[in-house]
């Protein structure tokens, strides 16, 4: 496919769990974008990287969140010791150069739902 | 600080024009963005502005006053698909976006 790719598309967890969510951006695309959404609410950036540096982690909510992208590529954003607050969709985006210009494209999203 | 304020929700008649309002305050500006998200969906690429003006693309209009730090999207010509939510987003020089909270139209036959 060409598209953004994210998996898992759902996830469940317990209170205290460490869970991981990957993002398979759109092969070539430099910039990759972590964002989430809360129920009834906008998206929230979390990260920024480009290439495999991350010169934005401004977004992450607490050191229990951290991400991380190897080959340029592929990206996983791990949550430690899950809380329940933690439950949203995380949606990742890449585009092209990471250009203000630059059209970003969504992935279809984690669901996460802690319990 | 940082806002960006959207109405909740808009409801208008197939065949009918809306146009959705956009204000912001945001530290830095390089465009604005309005996204759509159809429930359970990615949000997808509509429009992108920087300059002032209005930028036309078939039955989707944005337009932007930078001074004023206001932008609207218009839909004309209402189909009952484009019922979805809709999402202005101010982006920084490195492509980051900040979003509104959107705002859901309901487009009744």
């Amino acid at each position: 496919g060409a598209g953004v790719s994210q998996s898992p598309s759902n996830k469940v967890t317990e209170k205290g769990k460490d869970v991981e969510l990957r993002c398979d951006p759109i092969s070539g695309h430099t910039a990759l974008y972590w964002y989430r959404q809360s129920l009834g609410q906008g998206l929230e950036f979390l990260i920024y990287f480009q290439g495999n540096s991350a010169p934005d982690k401004s977004g992450l909510p607490s050191d229990r969140f951290s991400a991380e992208r190897t080959g340029g590529s592929v990206s996983t954003l791990t949550i430690q010791r899950t809380q329940q607050e933690d439950s949203a969709v995380y949606l990742c985006a890449s585009s092209q150069m990471g250009l203000a210009t630059s059209e970003q494209y969504f992935g279809p999203g984690t669901r996460l739902t802690v319990t | 600080g940082q806002n960006i304020d959207q109405p909740t929700e808009m409801t208008a008649t197939e065949g009918a024009i809306v146009q959705i309002n956009c204000t912001y305050q945001t530290s830095g500006f390089n465009g604005l963005f309005w996204y759509q998200q159809h429930a359970g969906e990615a949000p997808t690429f509509l429009s992108y502005n920087v300059l002032d003006g209005l930028e036309e693309k078939g039955r989707f209009s944005s337009f932007l006053s930078r001074s004023k730090g206001y932008s609207y999207l218009l839909l004309k010509e209402l189909q009952m698909k484009d019922s979805a939510s809709y999402l202005c987003a101010v982006t920084d020089s490195w492509g980051k976006l900040q979003f509104g909270a959107g705002t859901q139209v309901v487009v009744t036959p």
